[in-house]
């Protein structure tokens, strides 16, 4: 299975200021279509996840332009521009590569 | 608006079985692939199922395989998972989701609690 690990898994960030959450897999996520299958999920407390960025890169609609994803291979990176208080919650990147999908153990932000 | 509603949660005994449903709505269900996502208490996610359009594509978790199997009705707009020799580490909320890595995907229902407990 490919195993999908993040850092930090804890991250204190002060309103403002930027955030950058990394997530590295095992095996490469370049699918034979040639496409690159890592995706990033917010989980804010109490609620359902939500998607926030599909194959690297691709930002959902209605998701602010303050985050951004970016990587290739093995090594991605969802960063968040300015750190606003809705933004707090768990953070989890996830393959779409390989059979079984796989999450990463999240990353936990909150505010200093 | 895109919504997916779960269903058929509740509490059952180890060795017992459920049959959850999710509703969808808002999309064109029959075009997407679906999968079934659960997450412990206090724990991360963990996919589980997957069920490609038209059934043609099924796909476990080695966690659930031989026990869980997923469906599909694209008449009704509605997937199901039926759940059988259910252990204590099943215990989750079970969610699911239209797909991971396209357009229009990755919407996930609010989920239903599913406890199994002696």
């Amino acid at each position: 299975d490919v195993v999908m690990t993040q850092s930090p898994l804890s991250l204190p960030v002060t309103l403002g200021q930027p955030a950058s959450i990394s997530c590295r897999s095992s095996q490469s996520l370049v699918s034979s279509d040639g496409n690159t299958y890592l995706n990033w999920f917010q989980q804010r407390p109490g609620q359902s996840p939500r998607r926030l960025i599909y194959k690297v890169s691709n930002r959902d609609s209605g998701v602010p332009d303050r985050f951004s994803g970016s990587g290739s291979g093995t090594d991605f990176t969802l960063k968040i521009s300015r750190v606003e208080a809705e933004d707090v919650g768990v953070y989890y990147c996830m393959q779409g590569a390989h059979w079984p999908l796989t999450f990463g153990p999240g990353t936990k932000v909150d505010i200093k | 608006e895109v919504q997916l509603v779960e269903s058929g949660g509740g509490l059952a005994q180890p060795g017992g079985s459920l049959r959850l449903s999710c509703a969808a709505s808002g999309f064109s269900f029959s075009g997407y692939s679906m999968n079934w996502v659960r997450q412990a208490p206090g724990k991360g996610l963990e996919w589980i199922s997957h069920i490609s359009v038209s059934s043609n594509t099924i796909y476990y978790a080695d966690s659930v395989k031989g026990r869980f199997i997923i469906s599909r009705d694209d008449a009704k707009n509605s997937l199901r998972l039926q759940m059988d020799s259910l252990r204590d580490e099943d215990t989750a909320v079970y969610y699911c989701v239209n797909g991971f890595s396209t357009v229009g995907a990755g919407n996930w229902g609010q989920g239903t609690l599913v406890t199994v407990s002696s």
